[in-house]
């Protein structure tokens, strides 16, 4: 129980277009869920969460207009990253809560953004 | 403020030696703690988690975690070292929307 996947796993896309990523929990419903972004070598940086059905709460330094959040339903958010530019090349990650795992985020496998 | 310390960047062990990760944390309230593994290009595997109970802990892979409060510590331990737990291990302490990852530790193993 409590898969989380995300797609695509890769993405290799052109500067200035628009690239969008999608994470889903498989087997639980997720109240909340997380983006983090991973530069190499590097560990996870929070950048967002996101609660169903409510805007998204951005971390400092993360620009919302950029890096934009939808989380429509309880297995599904998605992060577009608008006007994509070569330092947005990164792992993203996504994770998911659910109610009864409060203390818990469960992980998806990320997906890889090269921006040319 | 929630902060995580991992303070060995990198680590190199031989095959079939013994393996100690350490992880301190400094926390508002009683922490969660966990010990993820990530492999190059993948995601997050969970190892093992500590919410409350015995503070030794048990993961998957042969790994254990004991959580000591007075030093504020959440060290992962290896008795065994395998080729295959070559890779980057993350602490990370928290709860709910707030959780703080280490820097991480990579470990490389000598065959």
């Amino acid at each position: 129980g409590a898969v989380v996947s995300q797609h695509p796993s890769w993405v290799i896309c052109k500067s200035g277009t628009s690239v969008k990523i999608e994470c889903r929990s498989l087997d639980f419903q997720a109240t909340t869920m997380f983006w983090y972004r991973q530069f190499p070598k590097q560990s996870l940086m929070l950048m967002a969460t996101s609660n169903e059905g409510s805007k998204a709460t951005y971390e400092q330094g993360v620009e919302k207009d950029k890096f934009l959040i939808n989380h429509a339903s309880l297995t599904l958010s998605t992060l577009t990253v608008t006007s994509a530019h070569p330092e947005d090349s990164s792992f993203y990650i996504c994770s998911a809560r659910d109610w009864e795992g409060w203390n818990e985020q469960f992980f998806g496998p990320g997906t890889r953004l090269t921006v040319l | 403020a929630q902060s995580v310390t991992q303070p060995d960047i990198h680590i190199t062990v031989s095959e079939g030696a013994s393996l100690e990760l350490r992880c301190n944390y400094s926390y508002g309230a009683t922490p969660y703690l966990f010990w993820y593994v990530q492999s190059p290009g993948q995601g997050l595997q969970l190892l093992l988690k500590y919410f409350s109970g015995d503070t030794l802990v048990q993961g998957i892979k042969g790994f254990e975690a004991e959580f000591k409060r007075s030093q504020s510590s959440f060290n992962l331990r290896k008795p065994s070292v395998h080729w295959s737990d070559a890779a980057e291990y993350f602490c990370a302490v928290g709860a709910g929307n707030d959780m703080r990852f280490g820097a991480g530790t990579r470990l490389t193993v000598k065959p």
